[in-house]
């Protein structure tokens, strides 16, 4: 099965830090994509950072960005200066050339004052 | 851009009746998906759009299960006799149609149907 593996369920730090989340992928494909999804408490799941596998380049958008290894199938994202907007769950996922998002299982990220 | 939009936000119902979700994705996106997510898990894929042609559906979609998007607009996901197990966050998505790999779009998504069934 290929999956989207996030070893951490929850993490916690403080305000003004940097966090690192984890993420880990199978694929048999070459080429896809791969993402970050926030969700906010009842909000809806946005956007934070995607990711080319055919681009070599690690993605950057503001505070956030990723550590894309494609040989260990790695995909961290780190988020600098945390704020307490950040507090969300956190979703790792991958889309083929079929189009379908597969997602991982989430982190728990809060961020305390 | 007003979003993707769903409605009811939230739907209670008893075991054995019938639930329809409604989407309205963005408007000039072609493509619109439908996710189920249950407590602690991400979401799963259910099935896509391309304009009304449904393209696929997932193992995880019963026969109780059946999506619609008769004018390429809006979609309808219906529930027939629902079953406690059907109690999940259901999400819808839509992106731009891509043309190759190296062109596929963002999804974005809604703030889903939270249905519980009693």
């Amino acid at each position: 099965a290929q999956t989207v593996t996030q070893s951490q369920p929850e993490m916690s730090v403080q305000e003004a830090e940097t966090v690192t989340l984890s993420c880990t992928y199978d694929t048999s494909e070459s080429n896809y994509y791969l993402f970050w999804y926030k969700q906010p408490p009842s909000r809806q799941m946005i956007l934070v950072i995607r990711q080319e596998a055919y681009k070599q380049q690690n993605a950057t958008e503001n505070r956030f960005s990723v550590n894309f290894q494609k040989a260990a199938k790695s995909f961290s994202l780190k988020i600098s200066d945390s704020q307490l907007g950040d507090t969300a769950m956190y979703f790792c996922a991958r889309m083929n050339r079929d189009d379908k998002i597969i997602f991982g299982k989430g982190t728990r990220l809060h961020i305390l004052p | 851009d007003t979003g993707v939009s769903q409605d009811p936000r939230h739907k209670i119902t008893k075991r054995g009746q019938n639930v329809t979700f409604r989407c309205d994705p963005i408007s000039e996106h072609n493509r619109l998906y439908w996710y189920r997510q249950t407590l602690g898990q991400g979401p799963e894929f259910l099935t896509y759009f391309q304009n009304e042609a449904q393209l696929e559906k997932s193992r995880l979609l019963s026969d109780r299960f059946s999506a619609e998007r008769p004018k390429g607009s809006f979609s309808t996901l219906e529930i027939q006799r629902t079953e406690q197990g059907d109690s999940a966050m259901y999400l819808c998505a839509s992106s731009l149609d891509p043309t190759t790999l190296a062109h596929k779009d963002t999804q974005y998504f809604g703030p889903g149907t939270r249905l519980t069934v009693l």
